[in-house]
């Protein structure tokens, strides 16, 4: 069955930079993208970006672009996501998700369980 | 990109049909037939409910259904459930290749 296990919670300091991880398993890594989405504690779903595992192309929300990478690593079937210069905004849950089939198309079908992030002094 | 809009909160009884609605512009909702819904409970990921505008993925009870009409995403869910209390989310694909996400309704079973 087709599984996305994140890694664990993560308190960093602002300024700081913070790199989660998703491991798939269940399907062909690369025939999917995987797309990240975060959430505010109390707030709704941000769509962060995508990246295509069969290459590492990648795209960015405009107001996370040059703070954000998406990377992957097919031999380990493992996509991560890392954020740098931290702010208490960045304080949120952050999903992996599969997306569709050879598009970029933002639908999500299977999610991880998600990994809290916590930026605090 | 300004994310999709919808209604704070949307509340019927069990059995009665309620309907989210979200509204967005050509560049996402009305550009593209790729509008989904996901349902999410409190500490858990998001669900995927409908893709596509109005295909339900297998499992996904036919109590849930989808619709588009210009800019504007619509999910109806029929024959209200007490499980059916969640929040739920509309998205789109953006001209810019992007995702956005609607705000979030919150359904309430009285």
């Amino acid at each position: 069955q087709v599984q996305l296990v994140q890694s664990g919670a993560e308190v960093r300091k602002p300024g700081a930079s913070v790199k989660v991880s998703c491991k798939a398993s269940g399907y062909t890594f690369s025939d999917y993208y995987i797309h990240w989405v975060r959430q505010a504690p109390g707030q709704g779903l941000e769509w962060m970006g995508w990246i295509n595992p069969n290459g590492g192309a990648t795209h960015y929300a405009q107001k996370l672009q040059g703070r954000v990478a998406m990377t992957r690593d097919t031999s380990i079937n493992t996509a991560y996501m890392e954020i740098n210069r931290l702010t208490s905004d960045d304080t949120a849950l952050y999903f992996c998700a599969r997306g569709k089939r050879w598009l970029q198309i933002p639908t999500c079908d299977y999610w991880g369980q998600g990994a809290l992030v916590t930026v605090s002094s | 990109q300004s994310a999709l809009t919808q209604p704070a909160s949307v509340s019927g009884s069990p059995g009665q049909s309620i309907t989210i609605s979200c509204t967005g512009t050509s560049s996402d909702v009305g550009g593209y037939n790729f509008v989904s819904w996901y349902q999410q409970h409190p500490g858990k990921a998001p669900k995927l409910m409908i893709y596509d505008v109005s295909n339900r993925p297998s499992g996904v009870s036919n109590r849930f259904s989808g619709s588009k009409s210009a800019n504007t995403a619509s999910l109806t869910i029929s024959g209200l459930q007490a499980e059916d209390e969640a929040d739920y989310y509309c998205s789109s694909f953006t001209s810019s290749s992007t995702g956005v996400f609607g705000g979030g309704t919150k359904v309430t079973v009285l």
